[in-house]
């Protein structure tokens, strides 16, 4: 199994400051013959089920707001919030979706300083 | 809008089988991948397994050997089958619809609100 390690574990961040969350893959997500990275980040709220804000990495899943990006290729990979809003507290996962299993990271707490 | 919601029992004793099944409205469940993910309280995502159609299914290794997935497209519902339950097993499973991206990849685009499922003496 491809073992995902997110840090850090929680962050706190003041509104209107940048968040930045890591994740990195046991073995390269890139798969060759389409040269993309295979790797989702999720956002959890409190009570609710999770939702994918990127996929292949980088590719904004349609309605999320763009101060969301993703980034990195192969086995290291990070998930940017360009400034924190308050509705953006959640936990966050990334997870692997180029074979099965699919595997998850342990998920970053995201909270307001 | 397509709608996904779980329902079982939510309370099962150690050894018994975990029957569970996700009704989707608003669409087919034709033409999408269909994931059962499970959550402790507290604790992270474990993807269960997925279903495409009656001959394409994945389980994960970790409980491959007690899942059963299956649908049924004439009442628009799959479902989820855990056998010898242990305490381990308590979670709020989740299904969730995958939007193929690739021939070969997708990814969750629905999901079901969740059920408590609860193994206990």
């Amino acid at each position: 199994d491809i073992v995902m390690t997110q840090s850090p574990d929680s962050l706190a961040v003041s509104l209107g400051e940048r968040a930045t969350i890591n994740c990195k893959s046991s073995q390269s997500v890139l798969y060759s013959s389409d040269n993309k990275s295979y790797l989702v980040w999720l956002q959890q709220k409190p009570g609710q089920p999770p939702k994918v804000l990127i996929y292949w990495a980088s590719t904004r899943e349609s309605g999320v707001p763009d101060r969301f990006s993703g980034s990195g290729s192969g086995t290291d990979f990070t998930l940017t919030i360009s400034s924190l809003q308050a509705e953006d507290v959640a936990v966050y996962y990334c997870q692997q979706h180029l074979t099965t299993p699919l595997t998850f990271g342990g998920g970053t707490k995201v909270e307001i300083k | 809008q397509v709608q996904l919601q779980e329902s079982g029992p939510g309370l099962l004793k150690p050894s018994e089988t975990l029957s569970l099944t996700c009704s989707v409205s608003g669409g087919s469940i034709s033409g999408y991948y269909w994931n059962w993910i499970r959550q402790p309280a507290g604790k992270g995502l474990e993807w269960i397994g997925r279903l495409y159609s009656s001959v394409n299914i994945r389980y994960s290794p970790s409980l491959q050997s007690r899942v059963t997935m299956s649908a049924d497209t004439t009442k628009n519902q799959f479902s989820l089958k855990l056998t010898s339950v242990t305490a381990a097993d308590t979670a709020v499973y989740y299904c969730a619809r995958g939007r193929p991206i690739t021939e070969y990849s997708y990814i969750y685009d629905s999901w079901g609100q969740g059920t408590l499922v609860t193994v206990s003496s």
